[in-house]
């Protein structure tokens, strides 16, 4: 069975402050992760992809995020936050082949304090 | 290049009444998929077609019926609407449900009201 959990509903920074959104998930199989944004109003989109060749990823925007196996978490991470950062994040997981095991995260909305 | 386009953009129903919601891909993608997202639960999925001609339920699909009319384009249909179906849907693509990594693209979605 595959779930996924991002440990926080909401996270506010400072402009200028590291970002870390956490996510952790359970698969039975190899994984693909995404993390996803989604800003007010508009469709979703990708911001990283996991898909074995690195264990560090690097996404747009300045984000990245690094797979760990042995934790079993993917968190996000950016090193200084931007007012546009603002805005909510999804973590995903998948198994290659059926649609059925995509599962969104239930999302992380980031605040910016100037 | 448009990528996903859905219509409506917003719509407003009485419980009981049918509609359409339209979507179309312009990125010559194999597999679709629709999605609704209520608050504080992420995105469920309704129905997904991995390619043409062959469609099939998702985590939530009790109430709607979908049709893949062609490559392009992959409609979701309330036949008689409730106040339960009250949300943001999007629609998706990618190019080929199966492959490593397979990469979504969501359209900028349609809010539906339900009274």
């Amino acid at each position: 069975a595959q779930s996924v959990t991002q440990l926080d509903s909401h996270v506010s920074v400072s402009e200028g402050t590291p970002v870390l959104l956490r996510c952790n998930y359970s698969s039975s199989y190899s994984p693909s992760l995404f993390w996803y944004v989604q800003h007010p109003n508009k469709g979703l989109q990708l911001l990283l992809k996991y898909t074995s060749a690195a264990t560090l990823v690097k996404g747009i925007n300045g984000f990245e995020a690094e797979f760990k196996k042995s934790e079993t978490s993917f968190h996000l991470t950016k090193p200084s936050a931007h007012m546009s950062d603002a805005a909510e994040y999804f973590c995903v997981v998948s198994v290659r082949s059926s649609a059925s095991k995509i599962i969104f995260g239930s999302g992380t909305r980031l605040s910016i304090r100037p | 290049n448009a990528g996903v386009t859905q219509t409506p953009k917003f719509q407003v129903l009485k419980t009981g009444q049918s509609m359409t919601l339209q979507c179309a891909q312009d990125m010559n993608h194999n597999s679709m998929y629709w999605y609704r997202q209520d608050p504080g639960m992420g995105l469920r999925l309704i129905y997904y077609s991995a390619s043409e001609g062959t469609t099939d339920k998702g985590e939530v699909p009790n109430g709607y019926n979908v049709s893949r009319l062609n490559k392009r384009e992959f409609s979701l249909r309330l036949e008689s609407a409730a106040p339960s179906q009250t949300s943001v849907y999007f629609c998706a693509s990618s190019e080929a449900l199966g492959r490593d990594a397979d990469t979504q693209y969501f359209g900028p979605g349609t809010r539906l009201t339900v009274l």
